[in-house]
């Protein structure tokens, strides 16, 4: 079955970086283009970034571009999120998440079938 | 950006009763459009995508509809797993992937 292991969260001062990783299993994971979602405390869902099947192409939403790095590796069946310079609005639940439909760079349109239990990271003084 | 509007904001139903969730877009999405249930703790799950298609293992009393700028989930007798909060998303226009703020179904 699809699962999804998100790890690497955690207590971080202002200004400082994490790295979070998601293990998949279960499909194709160089077949599918992979997204990160966050989730502020009792917010909704916020998109974060993503990348294609092949990592030939990466989205960011405006409030992490410059900050956050998506990357890839498909030997190891892994996703990652690069997250430097963070702030105190960053502290939220980080889901990864897998496109329903597969094989496309330029996905349209774009649904997350499998979802990671997700991983908290607090950023705080 | 695109922009999803759910409504209303939440609602309050006796198990048994039909639920109707609403989800407006900014713009014209055709039928570009998903449906998330998510519970206290837990990840979101896929219901609905392309507005009327259910998801793998989705049972048949969840239903979606729309086209355009105007959707509806709709859930046909509420059983007692199915308080949580559900998210519309947008997968046309972008980045970035949208959601509405969601609508919380709550027992009556």
């Amino acid at each position: 079955q699809v699962q999804m292991v998100e790890s690497g969260g955690g207590v971080v001062r202002p200004g400082r970086s994490l790295r979070l990783s998601c293990a998949a299993s279960g499909f194709t994971f160089s077949s599918y283009g992979m997204h990160w979602v966050r989730q502020a405390p009792g917010k909704g869902l916020e998109w974060v970034a993503d990348i294609s099947y092949d990592g030939s192409k990466k989205d960011y939403a405006d409030s992490v571009k410059g900050r956050f790095t998506i990357s890839r590796d498909n030997s190891k069946n892994t996703l990652y999120l690069q997250m430097n310079s963070l702030r105190a609005e960053d502290t939220a639940v980080y889901y990864c998440a897998k496109d329903l439909l597969g094989l496309v760079v330029y996905v349209i349109p774009s649904y997350l079938d499998y979802w990671g239990q997700g991983t908290q990271v607090t950023v705080s003084s | 950006e695109l922009v999803l509007t759910q409504s209303p904001a939440s609602v309050s139903l006796s198990p048994g009763e039909r639920a109707t969730l609403s989800c407006r877009a900014s713009q014209n999405i055709r039928n570009f459009l998903a449906w998330y249930q998510q519970k206290p703790g837990q990840a979101p799950r896929l219901l609905i995508y392309d507005a009327s298609s259910r998801a793998n293992d989705i049972p048949a009393r969840f239903s979606g509809g729309g086209f355009g700028t105007d959707f509806t989930l709709t859930i046909s007798s509420l059983e007692p797993e199915d308080f949580a909060i559900y998210y519309c998303q947008q997968g046309s226009n972008w980045p970035p992937l949208t959601f509405g703020g969601g609508t919380k179904v709550e027992i009556k």
